[in-house]
């Protein structure tokens, strides 16, 4: 298996809702990420959890929350988003252990609309 | 600070002609390299990397990078564009940590 999946692909929430975002990996990647992609740019970094642990939080507004119940999940819960939160969210992952294999392995990722 | 400059926000070719996307890092430290792709509403798939093993790198669907310390650049080329070929690319280094740095992207079109 070497794919991470994503869901759900599409979510439409409204500025009071309660909503999770969830990522899956089975390829042993000890290090997961989450990633922010508006509109004809690049990714940008938002989580990095390494071996579960949060390691990098890129001062994203506490309207976010990442989780990382187990070695493969992750997850990201949204609580009273902004339009402005309206964006593609992409989930990825890397092997931790050096050897060079240090690229990341993105899913398909969820496409958010904040109304 | 480490950074990631793609040279050209668009670049049109012609179905079958060569294929070159400039990529150009600063950093004190050769870093990882990387070039991905992206569909239109898809993630990003990796197409080829450097990890200092080899200056020409060989990727997936026929695209090929040359690393070139002097130069600091990486760039992405293809012998003969397809049309599936358009997509947006971007280039990306990583220096340590987890901390992948993204160019701006630079989106192909090919023209039949």
């Amino acid at each position: 298996d070497t794919e991470v999946t994503q869901t759900p692909k599409h979510l439409v929430m409204g500025m009071t809702n309660k909503k999770s975002l969830k990522c899956e990996q089975h390829m042993g990647h000890r290090a997961m990420y989450w990633y922010k992609q508006k509109a004809k740019k690049p990714p940008e970094l938002m989580f990095v959890y390494s071996y579960e642990k949060l390691s990098i939080n890129e001062s994203v507004p506490s309207r976010f929350s990442p989780e990382c119940p187990n070695s493969s999940l992750l997850n990201l819960h949204l609580h009273a988003l902004q339009p402005e939160d309206s964006a593609l969210y992409l989930c990825a992952s890397s092997l931790q252990g050096g050897g060079g294999k240090v690229e990341q392995f993105f899913g398909p990722g969820t496409r958010l609309t904040v109304l | 600070a480490q950074s990631v400059t793609q040279l050209g926000s668009h670049v049109s070719v012609s179905e079958g002609a060569l294929v070159l996307l400039r990529c150009n890092y600063s950093s004190s430290v050769p870093p990882y390299l990387f070039w991905y792709v992206q569909y239109p509403n898809q993630g990003l798939q990796l197409l080829l990397k450097y990890t200092s093993a080899a200056t020409l790198v060989k990727g997936i669907n026929g695209f090929e990078a040359e690393f070139k310390k002097s130069e600091t650049s990486f760039h992405l080329t293809k012998p003969s564009a397809h049309m599936s070929d358009a997509a947006e690319y971007f280039c990306a280094a990583l220096t340590g940590g987890f901390k992948t740095i993204f160019g701006a992207g630079t989106r192909l079109f090919v023209k039949a």
